[in-house]
């Protein structure tokens, strides 16, 4: 099972709103990632998470909060969002680092969250 | 700052050609590289993934090779098919820093019937 789940898949929020973003895998990988992508661009990195800590945040204004709960789940937290954050919203997990060492880094992708702010 | 390129931004094929996809990259000191295949409003699905040891990955009719030295990757599509549209991206992951993957601009492929 090669699978990375989202919900949901569809969003539209107002810039006053508070809402959260989901992502699960079952394939036992220790890091995920969150991604942006607005249209006819490719993904721009946000968030990594590697044994559930943070590891890397690209400048994410703080009104995108991650949050990784265990393993396999992975959460973006939403609030007072502009209209410019509409975009497609991309979760991502790979294997990670095995004891220290860089272990195979494919990366696997969800199916997105489509997110309209208003 | 890693920078990736792809080349051609577009392509329209008829159904039955092979087609050649280009990726270039301007840092060498890569750990892969790894070539998605993204439909519209969709997520990104991994079609290979190429250490920087190896020089070419093979899955069915699409085989993509890499030259490290020079930057540049190549996705190779046999007997294209209409199934087959959809946006191609490369993504490479330095050496340092850690498991970002940087995106190509990507190219849009469409395959007629």
């Amino acid at each position: 099972d090669t699978e990375v789940t989202q919900t949901p898949k569809h969003l539209v929020m107002g810039m006053t709103n508070k809402k959260s973003l989901k992502c699960e895998q079952h394939m036992g990988h220790r890091a995920m990632y969150w991604y942006k992508q607005k249209a006819k661009k490719p993904p721009e990195l946000m968030f990594v998470y590697s044994y559930e800590k943070l590891s890397i945040n690209e400048s994410v204004p703080s009104r995108f909060s991650p949050e990784c709960p265990n393993s396999s789940l992975l959460n973006l937290h939403l609030h007072a969002l502009q209209p410019e954050d509409s975009a497609l919203y991309l979760c991502a997990s790979s294997q990670g680092t095995l004891q220290g060492r860089r272990a195979n880094t494919e990366a696997f992708f969800g199916q997105g969250t489509r997110l309209t702010v208003v | 700052k890693q920078e990736v390129t792809q080349i051609p931004a577009a392509l329209s094929v008829p159904e039955g050609e092979n087609l050649v996809l280009n990726c270039s990259f301007t840092d060498s000191a890569i750990y892969n590289l790894q070539w998605f295949r993204q439909d519209p409003g969709k997520g990104l699905t991994s079609l290979l993934l190429i250490q920087s040891s190896q020089r070419e990955q093979t899955s069915g009719r699409l085989n993509a090779s890499l030259d490290k030295s020079s930057g540049r990757s190549t996705l190779y599509i046999a007997a294209s098919q209409p199934g087959d549209s959809a946006t191609y991206l490369c993504a490479v992951q330095g050496n340092t820093g850690f498991q970002k993957l940087v995106f190509g601009t990507g190219t849009r492929l469409l395959v007629s019937p």
